[in-house]
């Protein structure tokens, strides 16, 4: 059964700073590779996919590698701002068509 | 284009009832799939419907049932509602079996009392 996990659960960074955020999965089997954004409350906001022939995807500010070997994909986010703050979440998918398995996400605080 | 759009928003409902929520796919998209997510965790998987069937399932009790319509809109139905099914449910839709990215709507908070 694919686990996902996502560590830490929360971070804090002044403005400015980049962020790291971590994804880790049990099963390298993997079709593809999606991360979201969610605001409090709120749907969830599709940021990178990143198919498992990929080594990375970038988009604007956002970078997101995969190492689908061990397991691992980081999302970069360069120069972070306030309204970076949200929650982060990863998913994975076994095959075309399937159902996303997430991680738990994390919670992320830009201060001013 | 729209996007993934759900309703209601919000509904409180008390336990023992039953509950439909709605979903229409982000246009062009022909598969749904839906997901609960309880409070500081990630969404987990209920099922997907594609063709007006049900293609997968997750780890969820026959009280969760849903419906496709020939336009690819959307329902969930829960019967029997218990206080643990208070949760935010989201929508997904996606292009079938060809392309596995999917787009979210704004979800539906249930609050069961």
């Amino acid at each position: 059964k694919q686990e996902v996990t996502q560590i830490p659960a929360a971070l804090s960074v002044p403005e400015g700073e980049n962020l790291v955020l971590n994804c880790s999965f049990t099963d390298s089997a993997i079709y593809n590779l999606q991360w979201f954004r969610q605001d409090p409350g709120k749907g969830l906001t599709s940021l990178l996919l990143i198919q498992s022939s990929q080594r990375e995807q970038t988009s604007g500010r956002l970078n997101a590698s995969l190492d689908k070997s061990s397991g691992r994909s980081t999302l970069y986010i360069a120069a972070s701002q306030p309204g970076d703050s949200a929650t982060y979440l990863c998913a994975v998918t076994k095959a075309a068509g399937n159902k996303l398995t997430f991680g738990g996400g994390t919670r992320v605080l830009v201060k001013p | 284009d729209a996007g993934v759009t759900q309703s209601p928003t919000h509904l409180i409902k008390t336990r023992g009832q039953q509950v439909t929520l709605r979903c229409s796919p982000k246009s062009g998209h022909d598969t749904v799939s839906w997901y609960q997510q309880a409070l500081g965790q990630g969404p987990q998987f209920i099922f997907q419907y594609y063709e007006e069937e049900e293609r997968q399932r997750g780890n969820f009790p026959d009280r969760f049932s849903g419906h496709q319509f020939p336009n690819y809109s959307s329902e969930l139905n829960v019967n029997a509602l218990l206080l643990g099914d208070s949760a935010l449910y989201l929508c997904a839709s996606s292009l079938g079996h060809y392309n596995t990215e999917a787009f979210f709507g704004q979800g539906t908070r249930l609050t069961v009392v």
